[in-house]
């Protein structure tokens, strides 16, 4: 099986834009996490979406969007980019809920904000 | 807030010795625990996983963990270290979503 695909993998961007990135997950896995990877914050949930709803919300403002679409497929956007939006958004598909909810990372995406 | 302390930011070893990571996991039902390896630029790779049973869990690449209930621990270990297990390490919770420790970065010298 292939595994979690992230794209871009690079991305720069100035301050003000938005950006979207995107996550293909593991076939058969229904659920897509999302977390940013920071320096000083270390690694932060962002969001999960299982069957195109969100199921769960990390402690970040309204800029950082998120959706999937039917294939689990799913995109995150961050509006009116800030500096410190500047880090490694790392994607992570599973399978579902409980034991069965090991999750399974992509190589991330690396945004810089100028 | 349930969290995961992992007390050493940075371990320097040598080729060949032995390694111990420590992870703490603040009290709670049973937990699910996992250790993740990162290299430079990459993603989380899975090391191992706790969810029940048998404390000492073996993963891949020659690591192992011991889940102590009495002392909040999950601990990494590897009896011989090679070099291409430089990387930062990352001990994680489960519950809705995965709670990361701060990492421990390894670096192995010759």
């Amino acid at each position: 099986k292939a595994g979690v695909t992230q794209t871009p993998r690079y991305l720069i961007k100035t301050r003000g834009q938005q950006v979207t990135l995107s996550c293909s997950p593991i076939s058969g896995h229904r659920s897509v996490s999302w977390y940013q990877q920071t320096p000083g914050q270390g690694l932060q949930f962002l969001f999960e979406y299982f069957s195109e709803t969100q199921r769960n919300k990390g402690n970040f403002p309204g800029r950082f969007s998120g959706r999937q679409f039917s294939n689990s497929r799913s995109e995150m956007n961050v509006s009116t980019l800030e500096l410190g939006d500047s880090a490694l958004y790392l994607c992570a598909s599973s399978f579902g809920q409980g034991k069965w909810n090991e999750q399974f990372f992509g190589p991330g995406t690396r945004l810089t904000v100028l | 807030a349930q969290s995961v302390t992992q007390p050493d930011i940075h371990i320097t070893v040598s080729e060949g010795a032995s390694l111990e990571l420590r992870c703490n996991y603040s009290y709670g039902a049973t937990p699910y625990l996992f250790w993740y390896v990162q290299s430079p630029g990459q993603g989380l790779q899975l090391l191992l996983k706790y969810f029940s049973g048998d404390t000492l869990v073996q993963g891949i690449k020659g690591f192992e963990a011991e889940f102590k209930r009495s002392q909040s621990s999950f601990n990494l270990r590897k009896p011989s270290v090679h070099w291409s297990d430089a990387a930062e390490y990352f001990c994680a919770r489960l519950d809705y979503k995965l709670s990361f420790g701060a990492g421990t970065t390894v670096t192995v010298r010759a």
